[in-house]
Formats: C-alpha cells, structure tokens, sequence
C-alpha cells in the first residue's frame, strides 16, 4: 500500500533553533517526493521535490530510499518559517498526490 | 500568470443535494487534480484529469465525478450529499511535475 507518515502533528522550537520535520513513505516502485507548505491564510504551495535537489528557504531533504525517508531540515529556524508542511508522494508521470497528515511548526521567538 | 482560480469559494447545501465545483487552471497547464481535506482524513486525491481523460481517480464512491473541457478547465461533482462530505475542496495544475494548488471551495453540507 502507498502510504505517507509524518509521525508529528506539532512541532515547537526556538528562532534559530535546528529543525527536523520526519516523513515515512512505504511504496513498491520508485516514487517522486515532494515537500509542500501551507503559510496561514496562503494557498497549499511546493516547497521543494527530491529530484530538483535544491535548497528552498534554507531547508533540505535527502531521499534516503533504505530507510523509505525523506525528512525536512533546516539548521536555524526563522519565525516565518511557521506553517503546516505536509510529506507528498507520486508516480512518475502522474500528478495523484499521496499527502501525510502534516505538522504544523511553530516557531518561537 | 494568473494563479488558479476556484468558483465558488463557499457553498452551503443540504443532504441530497448535488453541487458542481470549478476550477480554471494556469493558462497553458493541461493537467488538473482534485483533492479532499478534512480534518479527520487530511488531504486525500480525487480525480486527475489530462486532455480531457480522466488519468487517475481514488478511493471515493461513484457520487463523486469530474470532469475536464478541451479548454482544460475542470469540474467536478457531487450528487446525493452526505453530512460526511463537508470539507475544502481543493483543485491543482499541473506543469513539468509541481502542481499549483487553488484557494479551495468550502463545502458545508447541512
């Protein structure tokens, strides 16, 4: 079964604090992952997607297909950085999302 | 561009009702997908649709339906109304893989 896990509902940290938001995936085959985020009152948006590599708003994530993760990080957060993220996977060449039931970071000054 | 857009933003019906929802997506996008989110359930995939052909479509009975026009706006429909089926409905387009999420129409069956 296709499945996303984003064990965390909330996450609560310090501004400059490091940041891990965990996501699980299980699926036979090669999936495509992609991180989304949702700022208050703002349209669900993407954050960034494995295969582009790339470093959106100083957050990473590694595609670690032994252990079926693919985990957000970001070495110092910034109050503008709380949001709800949600952990997505797809097929190549199909846009069906599978999301996680996402966290919601919060984060203090 | 203009990002894409979703009529009407709110509805409210009753049970046993059916409602149609639209989505216009970004011009050139020829790839449109539904969603579901609740609170209980998240976000859940509906329907993907691509030069008018249905791609893909997920786990919800048949009184759900779309459909897409050659222009590649989508519509999508609910018939018979459930209590159950309150939630934002969002639609997507698609371009190279990233898709572009609408505000939602919010649905509230009473």
């Amino acid at each position: 079964a296709q499945r996303v896990t984003q064990p965390e509902k909330l996450l609560s940290v310090f501004k400059g604090a490091p940041v891990e938001l965990k996501c699980n995936y299980s699926y036979s085959g090669s999936p495509e992952l992609f991180w989304y985020v949702q700022y208050s009152r703002q349209r669900l948006q993407l954050l960034l997607r494995h295969i582009s590599r790339e470093s959106i708003k100083g957050f990473t994530a590694d595609l670690n297909k032994g252990e079926t993760s693919f985990h957000l990080k970001k070495p110092f957060a910034q109050e503008e950085d709380s949001a709800m993220y949600y952990c997505a996977l797809s097929r190549y060449n199909t846009d069906k999302l599978i999301f996680g039931t996402g966290t919601r970071l919060q984060v203090f000054p | 561009k203009a990002g894409v857009t979703q009529t009407p933003r709110y509805l409210i019906k009753t049970r046993g009702q059916q409602v149609t929802l639209s989505c216009s997506p970004i011009s050139g996008h020829r790839s449109v997908s539904w969603y579901q989110q609740t609170p209980g359930q998240g976000l859940q995939f509906l329907f993907e649709y691509f030069s008018e052909t249905q791609r893909n479509k997920g786990n919800f009975p048949g009184r759900f339906s779309g459909r897409q026009f050659s222009n590649s706006r989508s519509e999508m429909n609910v018939s018979t109304l459930e209590l159950g089926d309150s939630a934002l409905y969002l639609c997507a387009s698609s371009y190279l893989g990233e898709q572009f999420f609408g505000p939602g129409t919010r649905l509230t069956v009473l």
